[in-house]
């Protein structure tokens, strides 16, 4: 078992439409959650973290964390296909590291 | 966003040479980090540094060295390039152990031939 796994994609999603990303962690001891957005052919760009159970809303992103689950999910509501890219979970290991997940294709269809 | 620069942007090189790729910040940050990306595996943490010539690996580390004499850089050194290492290779960044946000610099893309 991976230590962070996503679903690979690719999501194809209606313009306008909620675009939900999940990612699941397997370290209980995880404290620090966040979502990068990475274009193709481009660094990855932090665009949510959180790091208590519940919600957290940043205009059209929320991020949704449930750690007796042990998921993360990113909510885009009003999906734009400028929203198209590759989106990273990270979670937090002891020793200053972040744990990635491989991420999933979004594809938001016009 | 944090200002870090990574040089060159793009390499090609020859298997059996030595490499070298930089990475500099300007935001004081304790931490650093190179990572390489290949299709299929995301982002895997090769070293990382957290303070001035303190370097641990990470999952990745075998024909990688660092070295960190100053805050701002951080090199990474391929010692004997294979074509294995072919690759898109990351530094980051993270202020400190408070919050655990890293922002990234542009990529080079390594090609070993």
């Amino acid at each position: 078992q991976k230590e962070v796994e996503q679903n690979s994609g690719p999501l194809s999603v209606p313009e306008g439409a909620i675009a939900s990303l999940n990612c699941t962690y397997s370290d209980r001891g995880s404290q620090s959650f966040f979502w990068y957005r990475q274009y193709s052919g481009k660094s990855p760009e932090l665009i949510m973290f959180i790091y208590s159970n519940g919600d957290k809303e940043d205009g059209r992103f929320t991020a949704q964390l449930n750690k007796a689950s042990q998921y993360v999910s990113l909510l885009i509501r009003d999906s734009q296909p400028s929203d198209s890219a590759t989106y990273l979970c990270a979670v937090n290991r002891r020793n200053y590291q972040l744990i990635w997940g491989a991420g999933t294709k979004l594809i938001i269809k016009p | 966003d944090a200002g870090i620069t990574q040089s060159p942007r793009h390499k090609v090189t020859e298997t059996g040479t030595p490499v070298t790729l930089r990475c500099h910040q300007t935001e004081n940050h304790r931490y650093m980090y190179w990572y390489r990306q290949d299709p299929g595996h995301g982002l895997r943490l090769i070293h990382y540094s957290y303070g001035v010539k303190d370097t641990d690996k990470g999952e990745v580390s075998d024909g990688y060295s660092v070295s960190r004499s100053k805050t701002e850089d951080f090199l990474l050194t391929l010692e004997s390039a294979t074509s294995s290492q072919t690759s898109v290779y990351f530094c980051a960044s993270q202020r400190g152990l408070e919050k655990y946000e890293q922002f990234f610099g542009p990529g080079t893309r390594l090609t070993v031939l």
